[in-house]
């Protein structure tokens, strides 16, 4: 069965950057995408970028460009997303999904546990 | 952005009844490629979201068949047949049409 294992909660301080792993199990991992979904406490969701686990390329959200990083490992089935330059209004739970496409973003299915990053100082 | 618009925002409703959540959308979510990218999106308290209808009326594998899904163009519908207690959560349309896909700010549906 398809799914995906996100890393541990993180807590972090304002400026430094974290890393969240999602690994993927139970499918041909580079023959899909993963999309990255945060949500801030008792918020709704939002889209922050997506990457192809076929050939790496990415797409990400305007107001994240330039502090994002979306990556793959094919070898351990293994997604990465690195946010850097950390605020406080980057506390959120962070969810890997995947993108049962290997070319688009347009759909989303299974989702992992999430993540909880936390930023205090 | 498109924005994505859901009502209404909170939804009690009495076990075994029917509950229905529109959703509406700024622009057009058809697709040049012919397909409309709107899903519908479960989550359950304490949960992750959950995939429960993509492209508008198809339903994902191992969702009850009491969730249906409608609509066209810029108007959407997610319907409940008979609401269950595992049913409670707050539900969310996405769009995926057009970059970046964008959320409605969700329905809470809870038990009268």
């Amino acid at each position: 069965q398809v799914q995906l294992v996100q890393s541990g909660a993180e807590v972090k301080k304002p400026g430094a950057s974290v890393k969240v792993s999602c690994k993927a199990s139970g499918y041909t991992f580079t023959s899909y995408g993963i999309s990255w979904v945060r949500q801030a406490p008792g918020q709704g969701l939002e889209w922050m970028g997506w990457i192809s686990a076929y050939n790496g390329n990415t797409n990400y959200a305007q107001k994240l460009q330039g502090r994002v990083t979306m990556t793959t490992d094919t070898s351990t089935s293994t997604a990465y997303m690195e946010l850097r330059s950390l605020r406080s209004d980057d506390t959120a739970v962070y969810y890997c999904a995947r993108v049962p496409a290997r070319y688009n973003w347009n759909e989303v299915d299974y989702w992992g546990q999430g993540t909880l990053v936390t930023v205090s100082s | 952005d498109i924005v994505m618009t859901q009502t209404p925002l909170s939804s009690p409703v009495t076990l075994g009844q029917p509950a229905s959540i529109s959703c509406r959308s700024s622009q057009s979510l058809v697709h040049s490629d012919g397909n409309t990218y709107l899903s519908w999106l479960q989550q359950r308290p304490g949960q992750p979201p959950r995939l429960l209808i993509y492209k508008i009326s198809n339903r994902f594998s191992g969702v009850p068949d009491r969730f249906s899904g409608s609509g066209a163009g810029t108007d959407f519908t997610l319907k409940i047949s008979r609401v269950e207690a595992e049913d409670v959560g707050v539900y969310y349309c996405m769009q995926a049409t057009q970059f970046p896909p964008t959320f409605g700010q969700g329905t809470k549906v809870e038990i009268k």
